[in-house]
């Protein structure tokens, strides 16, 4: 079946730090990749999404790259912010050649950012 | 434009109990998916719904149950609660079906078993 992998955490970082967040899948089929962002007592928030192979997804200063040949979706930044504090989860949707969802969405365990003024 | 609402935000069960949690979907959205999240924990899928039929369900025991209505509003309902039922319930939505849209979530229902 599908599955997620994200690098351990917590990380912890100072303001205007570079982010890099680790994120690895196994799927068959053309999955969708997606990064989601929850803030403390609330849901998730797409962040950004890519849907085949080397495609970019950005969004707030955030970008990751499709990278099928690696099964990864690493997430970086070149500046955090202390804003930009939260657990960030990586997610895999798996879908056909011609496109049509599967529906579900797998995600990885998370990783807490925390970023100091 | 209002977002994908839950209710209640927090609710306090004892075990044996039954509980449902409500969902209204984005609007324009007419697909809702159900997801437990842990403490700690990734979200994990429950089932979705759409065209009020059950499209794809988790790895979940068939106490976990739901339904949609006409109005794409969803319930998520969970009889015989055990302890290990305690966690977030968050809904998500989107649109058309077995489109490639992403999913929008709402705030979640902490639920929380004694």
């Amino acid at each position: 079946g599908n599955s997620v992998t994200q690098m351990e955490g917590p990380v912890t970082l100072s303001e205007e730090a570079f982010l890099t967040i680790n994120c690895t899948y196994t799927a068959t089929g053309y999955p969708s990749l997606f990064w989601y962002v929850q803030y403390p007592g609330e849901g998730l928030q797409l962040l950004l999404k890519a849907t085949k192979a080397d495609d970019k997804g950005s969004n707030k200063g955030f970008e990751a790259t499709y990278r099928k040949e690696t099964t990864s979706f690493h997430l970086e930044k070149g500046s955090v912010q202390v804003s930009d504090s939260a657990v960030y989860f990586c997610a895999l949707r798996g879908t056909n050649a011609g496109g049509t969802s599967y529906g579900k969405l797998t995600f990885g365990q998370g990783t807490i950012l925390t970023v100091h003024p | 434009d209002a977002g994908v609402t839950q209710s209640p935000t927090h609710l306090i069960k004892t075990r044996g109990q039954q509980v449902t949690l409500r969902c209204s979907p984005k609007s324009g959205h007419d697909t809702v998916s159900w997801y437990q999240q842990a403490l700690g924990q990734g979200p994990q899928f429950i089932f979705q719904y759409y065209e009020e039929e059950e499209r794809q369900r988790g790895n979940f025991p068939d106490r976990f149950s739901g339904h949609q209505f006409p109005n794409y509003s969803s319930e998520l309902n969970v009889n015989a609660l055990l302890l290990g039922d305690s966690a977030l319930y968050l809904c998500a939505s989107s649109s058309g079906g077995y489109s490639n849209q992403p999913q929008h979530f709402g705030d979640g229902t902490r639920l929380s078993i004694l």
